[in-house]
């Protein structure tokens, strides 16, 4: 299995652009969760889905960020307008449906936002 | 409000001696805790997890430790290899599906 999969791996923008992040979970897995890590708040859950569906986005910084989950094999993470602050590494994750089981991360997304 | 903290941003350790990494929380409700590891340009791979009706778990160089009376657990890694240098995550499960992380502790194993 090629494990998650994330694209870009760096995406540089302009402020006020609207930036899509991109994954592919691994094959199987009903859980998805979008992550942000940053210097000053480490790891963040923005987002999970199971089964295609959004079940907490009380993550989710601001309404300037969406996310969406069109099918089993494919997610999107979307800033606009995109601002400085939102520089960042963006992870995601995979897991199946067992309780506890462990999260598969992608490689992350590097958003540098000028 | 952190409910997973790792107290300690780093860590130098010798090789061949023996890591400890800690993590303390706060909320009881927590049940099944994992440890994982990243490296730079890399995300976090998962390493080693307890549940809560055990107190230790083992594999291979790695044991997790868990107090629940003192809501702390600990990551042993013994013997530590220069491969072992990278960021811990402790992170902790309630009752649904979420992670919640620590900050991460820098480990760095000196030759």
């Amino acid at each position: 299995d090629a494990g998650v999969i994330q694209s870009p791996r760096h995406e540089v923008t302009e402020m006020g652009q609207e930036v899509t992040l991109r994954c592919k979970p691994i094959s199987g897995h009903d859980y998805l969760f979008w992550y942000r890590q940053t210097m000053m708040r480490g790891l963040e859950l923005l987002i999970y889905f199971n089964n295609n569906v959004p079940i907490d986005d009380s993550g989710m910084p601001e309404d300037r960020f969406s996310a969406k989950m069109p099918n089993a094999s494919f997610s999107t993470l979307k800033i606009q307008p995109s601002e400085p602050r939102d520089s960042a590494v963006y992870f995601c994750a995979s897991s199946a449906g067992s309780r506890g089981e462990t999260q598969y991360f992608g490689p992350g997304t590097r958003l540098l936002v000028l | 409000d952190q409910q997973v903290k790792q107290n300690s941003p780093s860590l130098s350790v010798q090789e061949g001696r023996i890591s400890i990494l800690n993590c303390d929380y706060t909320n009881s409700m927590f049940d099944y805790f994992l440890w994982y590891k990243k490296y730079p340009a890399e995300g976090p791979t998962f390493l080693i997890s307890i549940s809560s009706i055990k107190d230790k778990n083992e594999d291979g160089r790695f044991t997790v430790f868990l107090n629940k009376s003192a809501k702390h657990l600990s990551l042993h890694i013994v013997p530590s290899q220069p491969g072992d240098s990278a960021v811990y995550f402790c992170a902790a499960s309630p009752s649904n599906y979420q992670l919640i992380w620590g900050a991460g502790t820098k480990l760095i194993i000196k030759p």
